[in-house]
């Protein structure tokens, strides 16, 4: 499968843990992309790789939440001190940035914090 | 006022039967348009891509773009049991480097056989 992969599934933990998600994007596509989608919502923004930069984050990612591409290969996305209001689909998304510049969606890392 | 508004109703057809779905948004500066099909527990996959206003047909998909009235829409045409999934908008002013993607809230739409 070369699709975009997303790790775990699905996450469940108590409030105040640390979670930690992980995804691979398609191997030739250089930008990388998180997004979080809440029950009846669409997806949100929250941060844009090129390669390994990290070149834009939305205001929605607080200091609890960190991303690092650090080979501009995988990334992960990590949650500290999770709230009830941080359970969401965790959506990674990647692009060659050539052409219609299409985002290719990864199945999503879906939190559910008690 | 968000920068995309999606009317968020489910909408249940007949096998058959066309259906329609709209977006509104605010931005000006949004030049691409999309609609990502979003089937239960998967990731968003593009459906249609548009550049600017006009229409674009794609098999029983057609996606329409009004940018004077910052309005696009997407018809079915003979709908599917298979076409239910939820369908997002989404549109962004800058195709390279960020692809930041504005969404709408999704239309579940439900073909019944």
């Amino acid at each position: 499968d070369t699709g975009v992969s997303q790790d775990p599934r699905h996450k469940i933990t108590k409030r105040g843990q640390n979670v930690t998600f992980r995804c691979d994007p398609i191997s030739e596509h250089n930008r990388l992309y998180w997004y979080r989608q809440t029950l009846g919502q669409g997806p949100e923004f929250l941060t844009y790789f090129q390669n390994e930069a990290q070149l834009e984050k939305s205001r929605l990612l607080s200091d609890r939440f960190s991303a690092e591409r650090p080979k501009g290969s995988f990334s992960t996305l990590e949650i500290q001190r999770t709230e009830q209001g941080d359970s969401a689909m965790y959506l990674c998304a990647s692009s060659d940035g050539v052409g219609t510049g299409e985002l290719f969606f990864g199945e999503g890392s879906r939190l559910t914090v008690l | 006022q968000k920068e995309v508004e999606q009317d968020p109703g489910p909408l249940s057809v007949p096998e058959g039967a066309i259906v329609s779905l709209n977006c509104t948004y605010s931005n000006s500066a949004f030049q691409y348009f999309m609609w990502y099909r979003q089937y239960s527990r998967k990731g968003p996959e593009l459906l249609m891509y548009t550049y600017s206003s006009g229409n674009k047909e794609d098999g029983r998909f057609t996606a329409q773009v009004d940018k004077s009235s910052k309005y696009i829409s997407l018809f079915i045409r003979d709908s599917q049991p298979s076409d239910s999934a939820t369908y997002l908008c989404a549109m962004s002013d800058r195709l390279y480097g960020n692809n930041r993607l504005a969404f709408g809230k999704g239309n579940q739409v439900v073909v019944i056989p």
